[in-house]
């Protein structure tokens, strides 16, 4: 079964609205990090976020993580319609570097 | 600049053919990885090298072989590609996997 699993598996707002989206893991884990896809292409590291941290910025993107309920969340602030693309969670949960992707969440931002 | 080339981007090919679709990356990172990836789904990883001349098989079961000769280049060759491995197939490659992955652009394959 999958390592990372995205809540919702599609989300759709309004530009400038807020979108949030979740993930669950299973095992424990060394560091979470969120990636985005567009259409067709490969993924673009967005953010990582260490076992030790609970909460981390970049630019409008927010992403937390609680270790006791093993999930994680990745806020888009103020959305914008270029913000479309596929978000994926993946953990690194040995220290051999090798990370697990979860099914991802596709976020729509209409304008 | 640094980065991560696939190529081609998009191969057509009849079934029975060999192929081999070229991954490198100009970083220096010793990690690298190959995900199969359909439309719209999870990425799944069948190949992964931690540096020259270690090659793993991943957590799906892949009838593709790789190869690790030097640091920055992993290529990926089907022996007698079949219809049923017509998917996405991305490359990475990674510093230790402490700051995350960077990935290629995808070569999107099809079998016909």
């Amino acid at each position: 079964s999958q390592q990372g699993e995205e809540d919702p598996q599609a989300l759709s707002i309004q530009e400038g609205e807020n979108a949030t989206m979740n993930c669950s893991y299973k095992t424990s884990i060394n560091n979470l990090q969120w990636y985005r896809q567009n259409s067709g292409r490969g993924l673009v590291h967005l953010i990582l976020i260490r076992s030790n941290e609970r909460e981390k910025h970049s630019g409008r993107l927010r992403v937390t993580l609680d270790t006791s309920k093993k999930s994680s969340s990745l806020l888009i602030t103020a959305s914008r319609a270029a913000d479309t693309a596929s978000y994926f969670c993946a953990t690194d949960s040995t220290n051999a570097g090798k990370s697990t992707f979860g099914d991802g969440t596709t976020l729509t931002v209409k304008p | 600049e640094a980065d991560i080339y696939q190529t081609p981007r998009y191969l057509v090919i009849g079934t029975g053919k060999k192929i081999t679709l070229e991954c490198s990356q100009t970083m220096g990172h010793d990690k690298m990885y190959w995900y199969q990836q359909d439309p719209g789904m999870e990425l799944h990883l069948i190949h992964y090298s931690y540096g020259v001349n270690s090659t793993e098989k991943g957590d799906l079961s892949s009838e593709s072989t790789v190869s690790r000769i030097r640091t920055e280049h992993f290529p990926l060759t089907l022996e007698s590609a079949r219809p049923s491995h017509t998917s996405q197939y991305l490359c990475a490659s990674s510093e230790n996997g402490v700051y995350g992955y960077t990935f290629g652009s995808g070569t999107r394959l099809t079998v016909v």
